[in-house]
């Protein structure tokens, strides 16, 4: 199993500027989120989502889209980048809700927003 | 709001055990007490988690105080690859599922 994969590994982009951070779990897990990371501090919830076509907010949603049309699938969209979102990105999936079961993160994408 | 505390950093000593402090004065009955832990520039991994027994693993074991106020990650031979970030989360699952900025654990050859 490759586990979670996420691309890019680094991106800059301009304020404005649109993109799509992938995410992708071979493990047919149900429960996938993604995460930021600011220097020096712990993670922080963006979005999450419990199964295909069902998501939901974290602590820290402003500025992001998610959807989930697949079990092995779960992108973030950032509409316009600003300079506040510059940070390392996890994905992470586990098996069904966080209470039981670990969650597997993927390496992280480092974004760079000028 | 992590909800739990730690201390921002520890040391140890290779080969010796190490003891990680959380304290969740404000647990619920139905939270659990996971532990992840971050190696540099890596995601978090899984370490180890519990309710209300003491639990054990091949990485670590946790020690869950009686009252379930407080809790302890034990490394029992602290190695040159432990030194990581620490984090201690108390959750019922979801969002409530909150990294605070951790225990950095510093291991001394």
């Amino acid at each position: 199993n490759a586990g979670v994969t996420q691309t890019p590994k680094f991106q800059v982009l301009k304020t404005g500027q649109s993109m799509t951070l992938q995410c992708a779990q071979d493990m047919n897990h149900e429960y996938m989120s993604w995460y930021r990371q600011d220097p020096g501090m712990g993670l922080r919830l963006i979005h999450y989502s419990v199964g295909a076509g069902i998501t939901d907010q974290g602590e820290v949603p402003n500025g992001y889209n998610v959807s989930r049309s697949t079990t092995e699938d779960f992108p973030l969209r950032l509409l316009s980048a600003a300079p506040s979102q510059t940070s390392v990105y996890f994905c992470a999936s586990s098996y069904s809700g966080l209470v039981y079961n670990e969650q597997f993160f993927g390496p992280g994408t480092r974004l760079t927003v000028l | 709001d992590a909800k739990t505390t730690q201390p921002n950093s520890m040391e140890s000593n290779e080969e010796e055990p190490v003891h990680l402090p959380c304290n969740h004065s404000t647990i619920s009955g139905t939270d659990y007490i996971h532990w992840y832990r971050q190696l540099p520039s890596q995601g978090p991994e899984y370490v180890i988690h519990g309710l209300t027994s003491n639990v054990n693993n091949r990485m670590a074991s946790l020690a869950i105080a009686e009252d379930r106020k407080s809790s302890t990650l034990i490394l029992h031979r602290a190695t040159l690859r432990d030194a990581a970030v620490y984090y201690c989360i108390r959750s019922r699952g979801g969002q409530n599922f909150v990294f605070g900025p951790g225990t950095r654990l510093s291991v001394l050859p």
